[in-house]
């Protein structure tokens, strides 16, 4: 069955780093987003993509965060200078018209 | 106000019972509903879709909704300790694409 992988599971970084966090979703797929839950709390979104661009982004997704997609099967999220805040599980998903969106199993993120 | 409210739980059944599950939305322009199942530590897994009013089954699971009154329910028969887990409500305006809004979760346990 497809699914939607993520690289790396868990991330340890200091605060002021940059890091990335890669996806790969479903091959047909062709909607991807990037949702994150911090500890204890709800899934929130971040932002949306699609045809090369960001159709979406929440007000979390601030000027310190960027998405890419940089070849025909990875998709990234970049947080160019971390905050402590900035911890927390952050899940890939995609989707199309006709199907709804699948989760991969996320990446968790620990900005000391 | 929230616009998905969940009971945060924890909603305690035996075995072999039936565990119901609710979810209020407050924008009446939703059009897509969702139910989540999440382990601890781990991502979002899909468990059902509803997108008309009704009832909507799929094994032991059953998801009603009610747009009159903004609510949606899950309805799990023959609960097992398996599906000890947080069941996430999640709702959006569109279709597959658009990004998903999510409840706090409910947690459920299933005790033998």
């Amino acid at each position: 069955e497809p699914e939607v992988t993520q690289t790396p599971s868990h991330q340890v970084t200091q605060m002021g780093q940059e890091v990335i966090l890669r996806c790969v979703p479903i091959s047909n797929h062709l909607y991807f987003y990037w949702y994150r839950q911090i500890l204890g709390q709800k899934v929130e979104f971040l932002v949306s993509f699609y045809n090369n661009e960001i159709s979406e982004k929440s007000e979390i997704f601030d000027d310190q965060f960027s998405v890419e997609r940089p070849d025909g099967s990875n998709f990234t999220l970049k947080i160019r200078s971390t905050k402590l805040e900035d911890s927390a599980m952050y899940f890939c998903a995609s989707s199309t018209p006709t199907d709804t969106q699948y989760f991969g199993p996320g990446t968790r993120l620990t900005v000391l | 106000q929230k616009e998905v409210e969940q009971n945060s739980g924890p909603l305690s059944v035996p075995e072999g019972a039936i565990a119901s599950l609710n979810c209020t939305y407050s924008d009446r322009v939703s059009q897509s509903f969702f139910w989540y199942r999440q382990y601890s530590g781990k991502s979002p897994e899909l468990i059902m879709s509803i997108y008309s009013n009704g009832d909507k089954e799929d094994g032991r699971f059953t998801a009603q909704l009610n747009k009159a009154s903004q609510y949606v329910s899950l309805l799990i028969r023959d609960s097992q300790p398996s599906d000890s887990a947080t069941y996430l409500c999640a709702v959006n305006r569109g279709g597959n694409t658009d990004k998903l809004i999510f409840g706090t979760g409910t947690r459920l346990q299933v005790f033998p």
